[in-house]
């Protein structure tokens, strides 16, 4: 089974707004978390991270927040604009082991002018 | 800074070709190596992983091989191709300090 969901396709936002990007996961070994974006043909760029002994992260208008008893993360994105435009991929990794890096399957967000 | 090179740039290949697809990571001493592939309209998955020159770990079997020939350099390959090796194939590094991957400009394959 998919060890790191994401659950919505897709999302639409207005311009302003904030997104909220959802992803869930099953190991409770995973110990470090994070958001990707991708843009079609490219490969993915690290926009944030979090370790489990913090349940939120900000990075300007990046913030990431970390439920590890219902095993959830989220990246919310605040004053959203049309170049935030992008796929957007979910990752974890357990530290004991061989940090293999999973990644969920992404969810499409469209900031809408 | 670490720079992360990935060739070739895009690659169309016959069934029962061989592949050879290249990283090389600059800037960074004896980095933990990942090769990722991603099928069209799938989810990103890694294949092999390395972490010292010489040695590397599979971790998917997709009838493909990696090596790790020196401490900056990092090698996908098979003899014979296949129709669903295509795809888009990624190199990443992990910065031990804090655990963050980057990931290549990757090789987008086409096998026909």
């Amino acid at each position: 089974g998919q060890q790191v969901k994401q659950s919505s396709p897709s999302l639409t936002v207005q311009e302003g707004g904030i997104s909220i990007l959802n992803c869930d996961y099953e190991n409770d070994m995973f110990d470090y978390f994070a958001w990707y974006k991708k843009y079609p043909d490219n490969s993915p760029t690290l926009l944030i991270s979090v370790r489990s002994n913090v349940d939120k992260r900000e990075d300007g208008r990046l913030t990431v927040f970390l439920n590890k008893s219902g095993k959830h993360f989220s990246l919310h994105i605040t004053a959203s604009q049309p170049e935030d435009t992008a796929v957007y991929l979910c990752a974890a990794a357990a530290s004991s082991g061989s940090w293999q890096l999973i990644f969920g399957s992404g969810t499409q967000l469209t900031v809408m002018p | 800074a670490q720079t992360i090179h990935q060739w070739p740039v895009a690659e169309i290949k016959a069934v029962g070709s061989p592949l050879s697809l290249g990283c090389t990571i600059k800037g960074k001493s004896s980095p933990n190596l990942y090769w990722y592939w991603q099928a069209t309209g799938g989810t990103l998955q890694q294949l092999f992983y390395s972490i010292t020159v010489g040695q590397v770990e599979s971790v998917v079997q997709l009838n493909l091989s990696a090596s790790r020939p020196k401490d900056d350099q990092f090698i996908l390959s098979t003899e014979k191709l296949l129709l669903s090796h295509s795809g888009f194939y990624l190199c990443a590094w992990r910065d031990r300090a804090n655990s963050d991957y980057t990931f290549g400009s990757g090789t987008r394959l086409l096998v026909i």
